[in-house]
C-alpha cells in the first residue's frame, strides 16, 4: 500500500519555465513533508521541507505548497535550469518521528 | 567535512550467498538509517539506529536481513541467503538527531545484484 504517490514518472520542461512536481499521500497522520533530489550514482540530497502547520515554504527558486484537505503537495521550481534535471522524491513523516516514507520519484528533464 | 560513505559501491553475488554492506556516517551524527530502492520504486525504510537505543527494525523485509552499528558509528547491513528479489540499491543516511525535521544525509548507495 503506497502511502506516498508521485503519479507522474517523468516531466519535461523548457529552461526558464516553471516546473511543477506533484505528490499525494494517504496517511492523515503525516505532518512533515520533504522533497529530495537525486542525480545518477549519487545519494538523494535534501531540497526543501514543510510542516503541516504551514501551507507554503519558499527557498530561492523552490517553493513547496501543501494542501492538507486534499492530502496533496507540490514543488514549484522557477525558473527551471538544466542543472535541475534529476529525480525528485517526495517524502512524508511524523514531525517527531524518524521514518521517512518516500514516493517512487519523478524524473525532471529541463531542456535548454 | 566528509559525507556519508558506503562500500562496496557495487556488489554482484550468487543467489544463496551472504553479503555485508558497510556504511560510515558523518562524524557526530547520532541517527543512522538504511533504505533500499528497488527498480522503479521509491526508497523503502529498512532500519534505524539512534544513539544507544534499541534499533527500529520494523522495515526489515525478512529475518534474512540484519544490521548492527558498532560504537555508535559504522554500520553493517547483512543479508543472508540472498534472493534475486534482494537486488536493489541500498542507501545509508545519517542525521544529527533522529527526528524527521533533521536533515538526513545520504551516501551514494551500494548496488546489489543477485544472480
Amino acid at each position: 500500500d503506497q502511502q506516498v504517490k508521485q503519479n507522474s514518472p517523468s516531466l519535461s520542461v523548457q529552461e526558464g519555465r516553471i516546473s511543477i512536481l506533484n505528490c499525494d499521500y494517504t496517511n492523515s497522520m503525516f505532518d512533515y513533508f520533504l522533497w529530495y533530489k537525486k542525480y545518477p550514482a549519487e545519494g538523494p540530497t535534501f531540497l526543501i521541507s514543510i510542516s503541516s502547520i504551514k501551507d507554503k515554504n519558499e527557498d530561492g527558486r523552490f517553493t513547496v505548497f501543501l494542501n492538507k484537505s486534499a492530502k496533496h503537495l507540490s514543488l514549484h521550481i522557477v525558473p527551471s535550469q538544466p542543472g535541475d534535471s534529476a529525480v525528485y522524491f517526495c517524502a512524508a513523516s511524523l514531525e517527531y518521528g524518524n521514518k521517512l516514507v518516500f514516493g517512487a520519484g519523478t524524473i525532471l528533464r529541463v531542456k535548454s | 567535512g566528509a559525507g556519508v560513505s558506503q562500500s562496496p559501491s557495487n556488489k554482484v553475488t550468487e543467489k544463496g550467498k551472504d553479503v555485508e554492506l558497510r556504511c560510515d556516517p558523518i562524524s557526530g551524527h547520532t541517527a543512522l538509517y538504511w533504505y533500499r530502492q528497488s527498480l522503479g520504486q521509491g526508497l523503502e525504510f529498512l532500519i534505524y539506529f539512534q544513539g544507544n537505543s534499541a534499533p527500529d527494525k520494523s522495515g526489515l523485509p525478512s529475518d534474512r536481513f540484519s544490521a548492527e552499528r558498532t560504537g555508535g558509528s559504522v554500520s553493517t547491513l547483512t543479508i543472508q541467503r540472498t534472493q534475486q528479489e534482494d537486488s536493489a540499491v541500498y542507501l545509508c543516511a545519517s542525521s544529527l538527531e533522529g527526528r524527521s525535521s533533521y536533515e538526513q544525509y545520504f551516501g551514494p548507495g551500494t548496488r546489489l545484484t543477485v544472480t
